[in-house]
């Protein structure tokens, strides 16, 4: 399978720990996006990458929450001192960087739910 | 007032019935996406239209962008067409032009009964 893969797909974890999910890109996607989903709403942004660079972040993303994408390649969102409040589907979407613009077709991951007891 | 509202919220239809969710924006946009979502959170990209329609089998989505509306629509519907539909924007506003954010609606869920 050569789309976008996302592990655990579902983590339950008690208020104050720490939980790290990672997602696996398109392999030739340069940019790569977190956004979080809760019950009966969209997505919201979270952070963007293009290539190992953050480019941006959301006002959301507490100082508990940190993005990493090392090599350019995978990525990593962990969150600290987890709370009830941060439980979720987080999805990871991947794209290709369009000749003219950075937008362009996303394609997405099944996402990592997470249940904060 | 949210950026990007869907119509309706949630559609229940008999197989075989035309099926036409709306899609209204407020920002200034570059590209539009339908997304699929099945339960269970995988995210599905439809379409992604910047002027006129597009086709691709049972689905048509159309776009206006004077109006700033949107249109998905589901001929023939069948119960495996039963999901969210998700409408998203890309927005520049805050980003210099360069990177962009998507922009999510909330979903209509359609029900599609036998």
């Amino acid at each position: 399978d050569t789309g976008v893969s996302q592990d655990p797909r579902h983590k339950i974890t008690k208020r104050g720990q720490n939980v790290t999910f990672r997602c696996d890109p398109i392999s030739e996607h340069n940019r790569l996006y977190w956004y979080r989903q809760t019950l009966g709403q969209g997505p919201e942004f979270l952070t963007y990458f293009q290539n190992e660079a953050q480019l941006e972040k959301s006002r959301l993303l507490s100082d508990r929450f940190s993005a990493e994408r090392p090599k350019g390649s995978f990525s990593t969102l962990e969150i600290q001192r987890t709370e009830q409040g941060d439980s979720a589907m987080y999805l990871c979407a991947s794209g290709e960087t369009q000749r003219d613009s950075n937008t362009g077709e996303l394609f997405f991951g099944e996402g990592s739910r997470l249940t904060v007891l | 007032k949210n950026e990007v509202e869907q119509s309706p919220q949630n559609l229940t239809a008999q197989e075989g019935e035309f099926i036409t969710i709306n899609c209204s924006y407020s920002v200034g946009i570059s590209a539009l996406h339908w997304l699929q979502q099945h339960p269970g959170g995988g995210i599905v990209s439809l379409f992604m239209l910047s002027s006129g329609k597009k086709k691709h089998g049972r689905l048509i989505a159309t776009i206006n962008i004077q109006e700033k509306h949107s249109s998905l629509h589901i001929t023939a519907s069948h119960p495996r067409d039963s999901a969210v539909y998700i409408c998203a924007v890309w927005d520049f506003r805050n980003y210099g032009g360069s990177q962009g954010n998507l922009i999510f609606g909330k979903g209509t869920k359609l029900s599609v009964k036998p």
